[in-house]
């Protein structure tokens, strides 16, 4: 079954700092591979997918991931970390024939003032 | 286009009883699914409804079950509740067409409490 690892459950940068949040895959075909953020006592928001259109992909709020078959990696960036960007972040695979998605175990951004 | 409602928000319950809760997707989307969320597990996907069929099950025991009205309403059902039940319960909706249309859009949850 196709599974996302997200290597580290927690995130401290400083405000104005480059956010990186790693998401690798596992599958033998490439997926549709999502990010998604949830605020505290709320549902998730997408921020980003991959449908294989295009392997840099470019969300909301100033985020964006690579697609990178090679390295089976979907790594979430953004350049300069704000204060409001302090949640949990998953990454998401789900297989091309059905819709049963598969989370990661999430990364909680903390941004320090 | 609303989003994706779910109610109630809140709910406390004893073990042993039984819980329904339920789903408005977005308009237009035929495709409901349902998570669970726990700090233990993460978020573990329950199963999805399309077109009033289950499509697809999680590794869920029966006493979890759902069902699909034909305005694509979901309501999802814990019957013989156990403290392990507590959690958050959210629900998703897609369009589900095409390449373009697999992305989830997800309620605000349900906290259920088991006491």
């Amino acid at each position: 079954a196709q599974s996302v690892t997200q290597l580290g459950s927690h995130v401290s940068v400083s405000e104005g700092a480059l956010v990186l949040l790693r998401c690798n895959y596992s599958s033998s075909v490439p997926p549709y591979l999502f990010w998604y953020v949830q605020y505290p006592n709320q549902g998730l928001q997408l921020l980003l997918k991959y449908t294989s259109a295009a392997t840099l992909v470019k969300g909301i709020n100033g985020f964006e991931a690579e697609f990178k078959k090679s390295e089976t990696s979907f790594h979430l960036t953004k350049p300069s970390a704000h204060m409001s960007d302090a949640a949990e972040y998953f990454c998401a695979v789900m297989p091309e024939n059905n819709n049963d998605m598969r989370f990661g175990a999430g990364t909680r951004l903390t941004v320090k003032p | 286009k609303a989003g994706v409602t779910q109610t109630p928000r809140y709910l406390i319950k004893t073990r042993g009883q039984q819980v329904t809760l339920s789903c408005s997707p977005i308009s237009g989307h035929r495709s409901v699914s349902w998570y669970q969320q726990t700090p233990g597990q993460g978020l573990q996907f329950l199963f999805e409804y399309f077109s009033e069929t289950q499509r697809n099950k999680g590794n869920f025991p029966g006493r979890f079950s759902g069902r699909q009205f034909s305005n694509s309403r979901s309501e999802m059902n814990v019957s013989t509740l156990e403290l392990g039940d507590s959690a958050l319960y959210l629900c998703a909706s897609s369009p589900r067409g095409g390449r373009e249309g697999r992305e989830q859009f997800f309620g605000p949850g349900t906290r259920l409490t088991v006491l």
